[in-house]
């Protein structure tokens, strides 16, 4: 079975600084998807971004980047110039290729202050 | 479409109570997921339907549980003789099958059993 951990429960950034959500993964399959899912207070999940394992390259959304380390399963988010609504909880993902499509499987999550 | 629809937002019930859930996919999406998420942890994967089809279950569904989803649009999840152990978030979301791996989630229901 595949396991995501979030070791950072916390994390705060200033306004308009750079933080990185670390995220670590254990499985025994070669394709994969990735993802970082944002929860705001008293909002749905939404999507941040996805990363798929057979692409070397890292991916990136506007501000949101991750660095993807296949060999060490490792899955980190970088979130650039940070603006006060990323304050929320974020949790990293796994989906598999080959078993029940989509089915997420969450990190226990890692809640974002930023402060002004 | 607004997205993925879940009622009620809140439900407090007595130990021992059946209470029933309701989501409301987005309407071309035909993969539908229920999570359950507790304090302090993230959603952790309860069931899956393709259409109407309940094509996984998770060992955390209990015999008190059941899913279903009728003509493959809404679905329900009930929950019969309600322990305070079931108090948690019920989170519904969906995907479309054309290859799109982004779930949509609807805001959940909030269980608290007393």
């Amino acid at each position: 079975a595949q396991t995501v951990t979030q070791s950072q429960p916390e994390m705060s950034v200033q306004e308009a600084e750079t933080v990185t959500l670390s995220c670590t993964y254990d499985t025994s399959e070669s394709d994969y998807y990735l993802f970082w899912y944002k929860q705001p207070p008293s909002r749905q999940m939404i999507l941040v971004i996805r990363q798929e394992a057979y692409k070397q390259q890292n991916a990136t959304e506007n501000r949101f980047s991750v660095n993807f380390q296949k060999a060490a399963k490792s899955f980190s988010l970088k979130i650039s110039d940070s603006q006060l609504g990323d304050a929320a909880m974020y949790f990293c993902a796994y989906s598999s290729r080959t078993g029940t499509a989509s089915k997420l499987t969450f990190g226990t999550g890692t809640r974002l202050q930023v402060t002004l | 479409d607004t997205g993925v629809s879940q009622n009620p937002r809140h439900k407090i019930t007595k130990r021992g109570q059946n209470v029933t859930f309701r989501c409301d996919p987005i309407s071309e999406h035909n993969r539908l997921y229920w999570y359950r998420q507790t304090l302090g942890q993230g959603p952790e994967f309860l069931t899956y339907f393709q259409n109407e089809a309940q094509l996984e279950k998770s060992r955390l569904l209990s015999d008190r549980f059941s899913a279903e989803r009728p003509k493959g649009s809404f679905s329900t999840l009930e929950i019969q003789r309600t322990e305070q152990g079931d108090s948690a978030m019920y989170l519904c979301a969906s995907t479309s099958d054309r290859g799109d791996t982004e779930a949509f989630f609807g805001q959940g229901t909030r269980l608290t059993v007393v």
